[in-house]
């Protein structure tokens, strides 16, 4: 089974730039979730899908920050524009979705992100 | 806000011997607790899991214990392996199914041969 794509896996950009980050699931998974960890830190959700259906987005800035599902599969997350603070990496998960159990979140291998 | 702490950075153990790596959170909402393991470069991978309602679950050198009353709780490996050495995430969920996790911000471990 492949596990989480993420590209790219680096990227490096000037504050006030434009970025973007995409994510493709496991097959099959309905859930997909985007954290952002900054250095030293342990990730912090940014945004949940349900689908092609947002379920939380309370911690996104969205003064700059955008994230979509349009097909319920793959989604990007957007920076526009970027500044210094946005420097970290930004993981993407996925989990099933099964009534009941915890449903394991498999994360990706991340985008780090620098901005000068 | 920092609802899920691991207050210690970094742990040195020899191989063979046991680590201890703790956690505390102050949200008593939180009802399923996890964690993560993760490699330089690499996303976090899931290790162990426990619900609230268990004082202790164990899979093979991995045990997890939780003490409710204290919002404590903690991951033993035993006996500690080179391999083991990575940083490891204390993480809590408010409930099961499909809930975004909590992050306390890591402790590195290193299992010294």
């Amino acid at each position: 089974e492949a596990g989480v794509a993420q590209s790219p896996r680096y990227k490096i950009i000037e504050k006030r730039q434009s970025v973007a980050f995409w994510c493709n699931p496991i097959s099959g998974h309905a859930t997909l979730y985007w954290y952002q960890q900054i250095l030293g830190q342990g990730p912090k959700l940014l945004i949940q899908f349900q689908n092609n259906g947002v379920v939380d987005d309370s911690q996104l800035p969205k003064d700059r920050f955008s994230a979509e599902r349009l097909k319920g599969v793959d989604s990007t997350l957007k920076i526009q524009p970027a500044k210094l603070e946005d420097s970290a990496v930004y993981l993407c998960a996925s989990s099933a979705t099964s009534g009941g159990a915890y449903n394991e979140q498999f994360f990706g291998p991340g985008t780090r992100l620098t901005v000068l | 806000d920092q609802q899920v702490k691991q207050n210690s950075p970094s742990l040195s153990v020899q191989e063979g011997r046991i680590s201890i790596l703790n956690c505390d959170y102050t949200n008593s909402m939180f009802d399923y607790f996890l964690w993560y393991k993760k490699y330089p470069a690499e996303g976090p991978t899931f290790l162990i899991s426990i619900s609230s309602i268990k004082d202790k679950n164990e899979d093979g050198r991995f045990t997890v214990f939780l003490n409710k009353s204290a919002k404590h709780l903690s991951l033993h490996i035993v006996p500690s392996q080179p391999g083991d050495s990575a940083v490891y995430f204390c993480a809590a969920s408010l409930n099961s199914g499909n809930t975004p996790l909590v992050f306390g911000k890591g402790t590195r471990l290193s299992v010294i041969a």
